[in-house]
This record gives C-alpha cells, sequence and structure tokens, in this order.
C-alpha cells in the first residue's frame, strides 16, 4: 500500500490567495483526519471526516477554512483567502474506522508558507 | 475532556545511553494511550499502543512504555539509543468510546548525540 498521499508537498503562496491541499487515504480507511502543525501551537486537530461526512469541525480556525471528501479516496483542505498566520505544515491521516483504539496512519505533509 | 502533558520539550541524549520520555495524561473516561515518532520532514508514525491488558507494551525500534493508571502515567523508555532515533515523539490519548479523537500531547524533540 502506498499510505496516506498528500499533494503538494509544498505550497509557496501570497497572502489573498486559494490553497487548496489535497489528500487520497489508504483504501479501504474509513475515517480521514486534517491537522496543522506548528512550532507555537504544535498539532491540531482541525476536523475529522467518517464514511466521508464532517464528524466534528470545531478545530477549524475560521470561516477562510473549509474541507470536503467528495468520495472515500479523495480529501480537500481549502483556505480563502490565505494569511501569513496560516503558514505550517498541514497533515492528512486516515484509520480504519473512528473507535479509539485504532491507529492514525500519518501522509508526508504539506508545508504551505504564505508571503 | 482529555489532555496530555510531556514534560520533557527536548532530551539530548548520548548514542547507547538509555531515554525515557514522560508523559502523563488526564481524563475522565477510560482512555487508549499512544506513542507516535517524527522523523525530521515525516509525518507521524505509531510507536506503540496501549489498549488492555499487560501495562507494559513493546513497540517498534526497540521502544516500549509502560502505562501506569494511579499515576496516570504513559512514559516511554529505550534501553540504548542510536542516532537514527534522533526525532520527535508525541503521546496521544484517545477516549474508549467509539468517535473519539486523539488528544497529543506537545511532543518531547530527541538530539541523539555520537
Amino acid at each position: 500500500d502506498a499510505g496516506v498521499i498528500q499533494s503538494p508537498r509544498h505550497e509557496v503562496t501570497e497572502m489573498g490567495q486559494e490553497v487548496t491541499l489535497r489528500c487520497k487515504p489508504i483504501s479501504g480507511h474509513n475515517s480521514l483526519f486534517w491537522y496543522r502543525q506548528t512550532m507555537m501551537r504544535g498539532l491540531e486537530l482541525l476536523i475529522y471526516f467518517n464514511n466521508n461526512v464532517p464528524i466534528d469541525d470545531s478545530g477549524m480556525p475560521e470561516d477562510r477554512f473549509s474541507a470536503k471528501m467528495p468520495n472515500a479516496s479523495f480529501s480537500t483542505l481549502k483556505i480563502q483567502p490565505s494569511e501569513p498566520r496560516d503558514s505550517a505544515v498541514y497533515f492528512c491521516a486516515s484509520s480504519p474506522d473512528l473507535g479509539g483504539a485504532d491507529t492514525q496512519y500519518f501522509g508526508p505533509g504539506t508545508r504551505l508558507t504564505v508571503l | 475532556a482529555q489532555s496530555v502533558t510531556q514534560l520533557d520539550s527536548q532530551v539530548p541524549v548520548f548514542e547507547e545511553a538509555p531515554v525515557e520520555l514522560r508523559c502523563n495524561y488526564s481524563s475522565s473516561v477510560s482512555v487508549y494511550l499512544f506513542w507516535y515518532v517524527q522523523y525530521p520532514n515525516q509525518g507521524l508514525q505509531l510507536l506503540l499502543k496501549y489498549l488492555s491488558g499487560s501495562t507494559l507494551v513493546k513497540g517498534i525500534n526497540g521502544f516500549e512504555a509502560e502505562f501506569n493508571k494511579s499515576q496516570t502515567s504513559f512514559h516511554l523508555r529505550k534501553p540504548s539509543v542510536h542516532i537514527s532515533d534522533t526525532a520527535e515523539y508525541f503521546c496521544a490519548v484517545s477516549g474508549r468510546a467509539a468517535g473519539n479523537k486523539l488528544t497529543f500531547g506537545g511532543g518531547t524533540r530527541v538530539l541523539v548525540k555520537p
């Protein structure tokens, strides 16, 4: 299995531009998580889905952030408009299901820099 | 609600020396406990997890952790580290009810020196 795939791996954009991050979870996994990692705030859960349905988006920082999961093999995290404080590494993770014992498998991350 | 505290933000250690990374948690419900490792410029990967049974859990790369319910701790240990163990280590907790999400600690950065 290829693991969780994220694209792009690096993104540099200017303030005000729209940014779209993409994730392909491990085949057969029913749950998908989006995280953000910064030096100041550590690892933060933004939103997670189960069977393509958003379950908890309480971690999404503001309305500029949105996430979708149109099917079981693809999810996007969109920031519009982007701001310099959005600069971070964004991780996607998937797990077999939402059971508390399930291991989450992380992708390599997308390093976002907003100038 | 759950929370995780990793008491050391950085731990320098010499190669072949032992290392212990401390993790304490708080929760109003029974939990599962995890340790993840993040190598430079990579995503997190599971080292080990405690679900039930023996309180001593063995993981990959020679790591082990001990669950102590009375002290609400889940410390990670390795008897002899290698340069390749240089990484950031995250302790995490999840409630036992289905649908619970992981809560991560702030991470401990381990730097192994030759």
